[in-house]
């Protein structure tokens, strides 16, 4: 079965730093994408960015909101995905989402708070 | 960035009754590949989003044959043939042919 599983989520103050983690199972980790959304309380679902597989030497891509602030890598050989994130502000305050592809995303997990506030 | 309108923004619905939700988008989702990269998702209270369709109207393994995706271009529809209890939540539509990715605002469907 395959999973994929957040964690990292805490309460932080603005501007401070935070790494999340996703950590997968069940499948080769290191031919896919891995994609991270967000979504605010009560609000839609935002996509952050994602990160290749090394077929495509793990090229990057981030929104504009956190361009410069966040930066994802990968361990193709543990199979997690990480999602550092630094100078964080209120309205980085989501739940975080890893998935599993690019364009079309199959799968998702379940998910981690970020709460941003003094 | 490309723009997803989503329609109606809630959708009270009878049981076995059908149910349509809208999504345009600002410019056409025809990738250069050839592809539409058009997904449509469902998220319960709580739960993270589970995706019910790729590329317009490839349905998910799972997904009941009650849902239906369609569209072409610009202009997307997501069908509930006869809506049932499980059905609540929200609908998301989200168009990943060109970056950044977005999403439609939303579609909740509630049971009268």
């Amino acid at each position: 079965e395959v999973q994929l599983v957040e964690s990292g989520g805490d309460l932080v103050q603005p501007g401070r730093s935070l790494r999340l983690s996703c950590t997968t199972s069940g499948y080769t980790f290191g031919d896919y994408a891995m994609t991270w959304f967000r979504q605010a309380p009560g609000k839609g679902l935002e996509w952050v960015g994602f990160i290749r597989s090394k077929t495509y030497v793990g090229a990057t891509e981030y929104a504009a909101s956190v361009k410069g602030r966040f930066i994802f890598t990968r361990d193709d050989s543990a199979g997690v995905a990480y999602l550092q994130m630094t100078d964080l502000k209120t309205e980085d305050t989501a739940v975080y989402y890893c998935s599993r592809g690019l364009r079309f995303p199959d799968l998702w997990g379940r998910g981690t708070v970020v709460t941003v506030s003094s | 960035d490309v723009v997803m309108t989503q329609s109606p923004l809630s959708l009270p619905v009878t049981l076995g009754q059908p149910a349509y939700i809208s999504c345009r988008s600002s410019q056409s989702l025809v990738h250069s590949d050839g592809i539409t990269y058009l997904n449509w998702f469902h998220q319960r209270p709580g739960q993270s989003p589970r995706r019910l369709f790729y590329q317009v109207s490839n349905r998910d393994s799972g997904v009941p044959d009650r849902f239906s995706g369609s569209g072409s271009g610009t202009d997307f529809t997501l069908k509930i043939s006869r809506v049932e209890a499980e059905d609540v939540g929200v609908y998301y539509c989200m168009q990943g042919t060109h970056w950044p990715v977005t999403f439609g605002g939303g579609t909740k469907v509630e049971i009268k």
